[in-house]
């Protein structure tokens, strides 16, 4: 099956800074979805975004489905930016279910 | 508009029993899914709905897991004889249709004793 990777897997920021978060996958996808999972454990959707780049407030997105790699970028960071952020793909052909990565375990002080 | 819910939010249970959790997608969604996320990982994919039928079973682990939506809407996960290794959260998720944007619930965090 489809492999994703994410990087870094754990990172420490001081309240302000930017970050630049990674995921590789390994085949073609229909879907790619970017999750923070809070320290409450909800899942929450920050972006649908197979292709392309996208924005919302201090949080962009941009996918290169040509090169199997989306970046997920965060800027002035805050404390309640911390938590796992996911990467998520649906690889083209398995109708819908999503593969995970492994996260990146963002903690952000103060 | 209300979000995914599923109940019961926490389920302690003794090894053997059985277990029922339930999912109420959001309203008007055709496409439903369970994963289940172990501590540590990411969610892994058990079974998709679209409508009433399953399209995918392929992520249950053996013959203990069934999952049901009977009228399209309300799905319920079923695991009998439970064993510790079941012991995980799962999560509930829906979408319009297949293929677009999937919604999570809160999730079930089901501990076997």
């Amino acid at each position: 099956g489809i492999q994703v990777e994410q990087s870094p897997p754990d990172l420490i920021l001081q309240e302000g800074a930017n970050s630049t978060l990674r995921c590789n996958f390994s085949d073609s996808v229909n879907n790619l979805q970017w999750f923070h999972q809070n320290p409450w454990g909800q899942l929450i959707n920050l972006f649908y975004i197979p292709s392309g780049t996208k924005q919302n407030g201090r949080l962009s997105a941009t996918t290169v489905a040509t090169e199997r790699y989306s970046l997920l970028y965060i800027s002035s960071s805050q404390t309640t930016d911390s938590g796992v952020y996911f990467c998520a793909v649906e690889n083209t052909g398995t109708a819908s279910k999503l593969t995970f990565g492994t996260g990146t375990r963002l903690q952000v002080t103060l | 508009g209300a979000g995914v819910s599923q109940t019961p939010s926490n389920k302690v249970t003794e090894k053997g029993k059985y277990v029922e959790l339930r999912c109420d997608p959001i309203s008007g969604h055709t496409a439903l899914y369970w994963y289940r996320q172990s501590l540590g990982q990411g969610p892994e994919f058990l079974i998709y709905f679209q409508g009433t039928g399953a399209a995918d079973d392929s992520g249950l682990p053996n013959d203990r897991f069934f999952a049901v939506r009977p009228e399209g809407s309300v799905s319920t996960l079923k695991i009998q004889r439970t064993e510790r290794g079941d012991s995980a959260v799962y999560l509930c998720a829906s979408s319009r249709n297949m293929q677009e944007t999937q919604y999570f619930g809160p999730g079930t965090r089901l501990l076997v004793l």
